[in-house]
């Protein structure tokens, strides 16, 4: 059975903090892993990572895909409160782009 | 504007009813999903569609029915069968069913079992 865990489950911080989001996987016939934002409804995708050791940036967000540790981490730095939100990460497998959700870290950030 | 729209936001149903959700996209994707989430579980596929006409269950299909008639439109029927349906509903699209392209969502709506 596929899976995606992430770490942690919920997170606060300072603005100005910089914090790392992880998430591992276990997924058959892995193809790509996404990272997405999703703040009161619809997720918005950030980043696909399909190459390891190849750093995604944009802006203060960067991530990265180590598939020897089944892992990716996810980069904020200099947080702002714009930053609160539920970040969610999923493993793609087959060719069907079937996606497999880990549960989420809501990350909240505090003036 | 180009995107995904569900309807209705909020859907109210009384016990034993069926209800279908809809979810539309102009994007001209090929492949459409459906996901439920729950506190504390992430998202989890319901049904998925590559093409028109046809349509493959996801890994909690069991109480759920969809249809895949116009490229356009993915209604998932949530039935009486369902014995837990009150949760967020998503709807996501992909340019076509490959390795390499992301899903993008619609901004979801939440089914309330009264």
């Amino acid at each position: 059975e596929d899976k995606v865990v992430q770490s942690p489950l919920s997170l606060v911080v300072h603005e100005g903090d910089t914090v790392t989001l992880n998430c591992s996987y276990e997924v058959t016939n892995f193809r790509s892993l996404l990272w997405y934002k999703q703040e009161k409804k619809a997720p918005t995708f950030l980043f696909m990572l399909t190459s390891s050791g190849i750093e995604k940036k944009s802006g203060r967000l960067s991530s990265i895909l180590d598939k020897k540790e089944l892992s990716s981490i996810l980069n904020i730095t200099a947080t702002q409160t714009g930053d609160s939100a539920i970040y969610l990460c999923a493993g793609v497998t087959g060719t069907a782009s079937k996606l497999t959700f880990g549960t989420g870290t809501r990350l909240q950030v505090t003036l | 504007d180009g995107g995904i729209t569900q309807s209705p936001k909020y859907l109210f149903r009384k016990e034993g009813q069926n209800v279908t959700l809809s979810c539309e996209q102009n994007l001209n994707h090929d492949a459409m999903y459906w996901y439920r989430q729950d506190p504390g579980q992430g998202l989890r596929l319901i049904y998925y569609s590559q093409i028109v006409n046809d349509f493959q269950k996801g890994d909690i299909a069991e109480g759920y029915s969809v249809s895949r008639e116009k490229k356009e439109s993915f209604p998932l029927t949530v039935t009486s069968a369902q014995k837990n349906p009150t949760a967020f509903y998503l709807c996501a699209s992909s340019i076509m069913a490959g390795s390499y392209n992301e899903q993008f969502f619609g901004p979801g709506t939440r089914l309330t079992v009264l």
